[in-house]
């Protein structure tokens, strides 16, 4: 089956500064990948996603994020964070219909 | 707009009691699923539905049922409650498969079992 590996359980950036989250995954199939992120008390709201075709993926908010098959990546990147980027960050990967595996998720502090 | 609504929010089971975690969602999505969350482990996949009177295991389906008898409600029941079955559950509708269509996700339901 396939796997998602968030690296850094916890990332903290100052105001403005560039946001990288990592994602790694592996899949034996062309995957569909996804960043989801989660508000405190909200549920999972839908940042981007990669099917197939052009490998950089431009999603809401001013994130994106760009497929690289031969690493088996699927990094985030916001090249200046706000304030109200503060929250826990998903990557997801799917290989079949229902089965999407969710990464253990990267909480995200905003420094001001 | 309500999207989907779980019910109830907050719960308190003691050991070996039973529940039922309702979701209802108003955008006629075929897709239904439940999730559970647990710190450090992301979320995992309960059992989904494809459609309505239709039923399917997911990645952690032991100790839970589930019932889709319309197709704007997805059930989640627990028989007997375990101390391992305190997590956050999040329910999700899609129009397509989650896994390839946008999921849209509930508030969640804080379940901690005593």
């Amino acid at each position: 089956a396939q796997s998602v590996t968030q690296l850094g359980s916890h990332v903290s950036v100052s105001e403005g500064a560039l946001v990288l989250l990592r994602c790694n995954y592996s899949s034996s199939v062309p995957p569909y990948l996804f960043w989801y992120v989660q508000y405190p008390n909200q549920g999972l709201q839908l940042l981007l996603k990669y099917t197939t075709g052009a490998t950089l993926v431009k999603g809401i908010n001013g994130f994106e994020a760009e497929f690289k098959k031969s690493e088996t990546s699927f990094h985030l990147t916001k090249p200046s964070a706000h304030m109200s980027d503060a929250a826990e960050y998903f990557c997801a990967v799917s290989d079949q219909a229902n089965d999407m595996r969710f990464g253990a998720g990267t909480r995200l502090t905003v420094k001001p | 707009n309500a999207g989907v609504t779980q019910t109830p929010k907050f719960r308190v089971l003691k050991t070996g009691q039973s529940m039922t975690l309702l979701c209802a969602q108003d955008m006629n999505h075929e897709y239904m699923y439940w999730y559970r969350q647990d710190p450090g482990m992301g979320l995992r996949l309960i059992h989904y539905s494809v459609g309505e009177g239709t039923t399917a295991k997911g990645e952690v389906p032991d100790g839970y049922n589930v019932s889709r008898l319309k197709k704007q409600n997805f059930l989640l029941g627990l028989e007997s409650a375990a101390p391992s079955q305190t997590s956050v559950y999040f329910c999700a509708s899609s129009y397509g498969p989650a896994g390839v269509t946008e999921a849209f996700f509930g508030q969640g339901t804080r379940l901690t079992v005593v």
